[in-house]
């Protein structure tokens, strides 16, 4: 256990309908990103923030997608309208910019599938 | 961030130090070189990481060449648990990481 939490760990959903994924960050941690995986593939970088602030959007990021992280703590990612191909693992990760380099912490992921 | 070449797959035998290469010869002097895995249907672990100096924790060992082109990862004694995909990443400090296809290591008995 990282101490990164997501919620749910699985979500089967019909296309079209809006989903909605939380992530609970380690306690301290004020940087928190959000990554997608696909089978036989490396994360892709999604967005990141800054405590509240998101302060990168990757362009895999299309308008139906949208993140926040009120109050710079949690996060939620919602997909509206979704799609077959959103099809995947949705992972957060969470670091203390600081300094000195510091390494990310993963949660287990959010497994989607789009029927 | 520069980008990485990894083999796409490597066979370790159990007992036996496991030998990951990476490759990052556009890396810039600020740059770190992190490792992580990933074992089936978790998420991303973190292993070690280093700029300069070689590195080593109670999970492995990180060697970077002097012109700091390249590094190893050591597993010194693999287990069958270490089997998972490995991922290389050259990053700025405190900046977001961006993963490659990693290299599929497997320990066999």
């Amino acid at each position: 256990d990282t101490g990164v939490s997501q919620d749910p760990r699985h979500k089967i959903t019909k296309r079209g309908q809006n989903v909605t994924f939380r992530c609970d960050p380690i306690s301290e941690h004020n940087r928190l990103y959000w990554y997608r995986q696909t089978l036989g593939q490396g994360p892709e970088f999604l967005t990141y923030f800054q405590n509240e602030a998101q302060l990168e959007k990757s362009r895999l990021l299309s308008d139906r997608f949208s993140a926040e992280r009120p109050k710079g703590s949690f996060s939620t990612l919602e997909i509206q309208r979704t799609e077959q191909g959103d099809s995947a693992m949705y992972l957060c990760a969470s670091s203390l910019r600081g300094q000195g380099s510091t390494e990310a912490f993963f949660g287990q992921g959010t497994r989607l599938t789009v029927v | 961030d520069a980008k990485t070449t990894q083999p796409t797959s490597m066979d370790c035998a159990e007992g036996r130090a496991a030998n990951l290469p990476c490759n990052h010869s556009t890396i810039s002097g600020n740059e770190y070189v992190y490792w992580y895995r990933q074992i089936h249907s978790q998420g991303p672990q973190y292993i070690i990481h280093g700029l300069k100096n070689n590195e080593t924790n109670e999970m492995a060992s990180l060697i970077i060449t002097e012109d700091r082109k390249s590094s190893t990862l050591i597993l010194p004694h693999a287990t069958l648990r270490d089997t998972a995909v490995y991922y290389c990443i050259v990053r700025l400090h405190n900046n977001d990481m961006r993963f490659g296809a990693g290299t599929r290591l497997t320990v066999k008995p």
